[in-house]
């Protein structure tokens, strides 16, 4: 399978803990994204990566999350004293950058977050 | 910000036409359709952008209105597999994020 791939796929955790996302994406492309989806919302946006550098973050981001993409290559969401409210679907997408300013993004089947 | 998709919901029997619109108040450079179904990823369907050009699987038409910031998708003789809920994904002039809208519930019934 070439698409993106998302490890684990379901975590359970306790308000408090700090839990580590992981993100492999599709091989040849050098952007990779990281999204929230909560149940009946689209995704939304969290932070991208162009190779390892973090391009963008978004101002909702809290200073308890964290990702880095080391190599260009996978990435690594984390998330310090989790709260109830971060309870969603942790969804990585990667795209290929042509040089355009646009491109198709794939998406990962997410990581299923539930905070107790 | 974030883009409006209508209808929120829509039913339809198999082999029947529909319409989802997204619109949004900024000026935008592309528009990225996605099909989701229950517990899976959002799959690629469609890109449109500024200018007119396209890219997107064979059996999807969609249109971008550039004077009204708005796109159409376009699902003609409903399958059954075409249920699931359909995001729009905005982005701006430069922007690498995508702001989704908040879906379209499609259900085709035999």
């Amino acid at each position: 399978d070439t698409g993106v791939s998302q490890d684990p796929r379901h975590k359970i955790t306790k308000r408090g803990q700090n839990v580590t996302f992981r993100c492999d994406p599709i091989s040849e492309h050098n952007r990779l994204y990281w999204y929230r989806q909560t149940l009946g919302q689209g995704p939304e946006f969290l932070t991208y990566f162009q190779n390892e550098a973090q391009l963008e973050k978004s101002r909702l981001l809290s200073d308890r999350f964290s990702a880095e993409r080391p190599k260009g290559s996978f990435s690594t969401l984390e998330i310090q004293r989790t709260e109830q409210g971060d309870s969603a679907m942790y969804l990585c997408a990667s795209s290929l950058n042509r040089g355009g300013s646009y491109n198709e993004q794939f998406f990962g089947p997410g990581t299923r977050l539930t905070v107790l | 910000q974030q883009p409006v998709q209508s209808p929120q919901a829509v039913i339809l029997r198999e082999g029947e036409d529909a319409v989802i619109n997204c619109s949004s108040s900024k000026a935008l450079y592309s528009v990225h359709w996605y099909r989701q179904k229950h517990g899976e990823a959002p799959v690629f369907l469609m890109i449109l952008l500024k200018g007119g050009e396209q890219k997107g699987h064979e059996k999807i038409s969609a249109s971008f209105n550039e004077k009204k910031q708005q796109s159409s998708l376009y699902l003609t003789a409903s399958q059954l597999s075409y249920s699931g809920t359909y995001f729009c994904g905005t982005g701006l002039q430069g922007a690498q994020k995508l702001v989704f809208g908040q879906g379209t519930r499609l259900t085709i019934n035999p």
